[in-house]
């Protein structure tokens, strides 16, 4: 089955420690995207990659970094320099070009700062 | 810029009652419009989508109408069941701000829905 995986669903961390979270897709699409969601603010883009080796800063980037090595995968790191981490943060994919080209969500991990 | 905007929540509705769920939006050019579904602590799922005007997109008995002219696309079930139970959000394709001619999903707040049997 294609699709997309978020590891783990969970994530526990100290402050002031950087955490990363994986994202992996089998559906061969050459974009992806990392969302941040909070109760009450719907979705907010923290970065999205249109092609290996590129990646453009979304609407929230400061504190996370991303890396696209492969086609297949999308690591989001949460940095000790983002102020309120705690949230639900989903990875997406989708085709490129296009109008009508919908994003395809993992199942999102819920990252909680103790 | 571009945006959505959704009706705001809670929607508490009984079983077998009808759901409209509102969306407008505001942007340049012909953007497709989307209608995606989250259940309880998973990642969204696509609904429906329209890609152009009067366009209706339609999925397990969701409807929405693509109106440009309302600038419009309004979710509608006749006969909602306790699985409906979700947060929906109503979202559209803009241009994307950098290299390349993909384009960003500009997304609604989300509106929740609570059916009671």
């Amino acid at each position: 089955d294609g699709g997309i995986t978020q590891s783990p669903k969970y994530l526990f961390r100290k402050e002031g420690q950087n955490v990363t979270l994986s994202c992996e897709q089998n559906l061969n699409h050459d974009a992806m995207y990392w969302y941040r969601q909070d109760p009450g603010q719907g979705l907010r883009l923290i970065y999205y990659s249109q092609i290996v080796n590129d990646f453009q800063k979304g609407d929230i980037a400061e504190g996370y970094s991303v890396s696209r090595e492969k086609k297949e995968s999308f690591p989001l790191t949460v940095t000790s320099a983002q102020k309120n981490p705690t949230a639900f943060y989903l990875c997406a994919s989708s085709m490129t070009g296009g109008r009508g080209n919908e994003q395809f969500f993992g199942p999102g991990t819920r990252l909680t700062v103790l | 810029g571009d945006s959505v905007t959704q009706m705001e929540g809670p929607v508490t509705l009984s079983e077998e009652a009808f759901l409209t769920i509102n969306c407008t939006y505001t942007a340049t050019g012909y953007p497709s419009l989307f209608w995606y579904v989250q259940y309880p602590g998973e990642g969204l799922q696509l609904l429906l989508k329209a890609t152009k005007a009067d366009d209706k997109g339609s999925n397990k008995g969701f409807e929405a109408t693509y109106r440009k002219e309302t600038t419009s696309f309004h979710l509608e079930k006749g006969s909602v069941q306790v699985s409906d139970s979700a947060v929906y959000f109503c979202a559209l394709s803009g241009l994307s701000r950098g290299a390349g001619n993909n384009r960003k999903l500009i997304w609604g707040l989300g509106t929740s829905l609570a059916v009671n049997p």
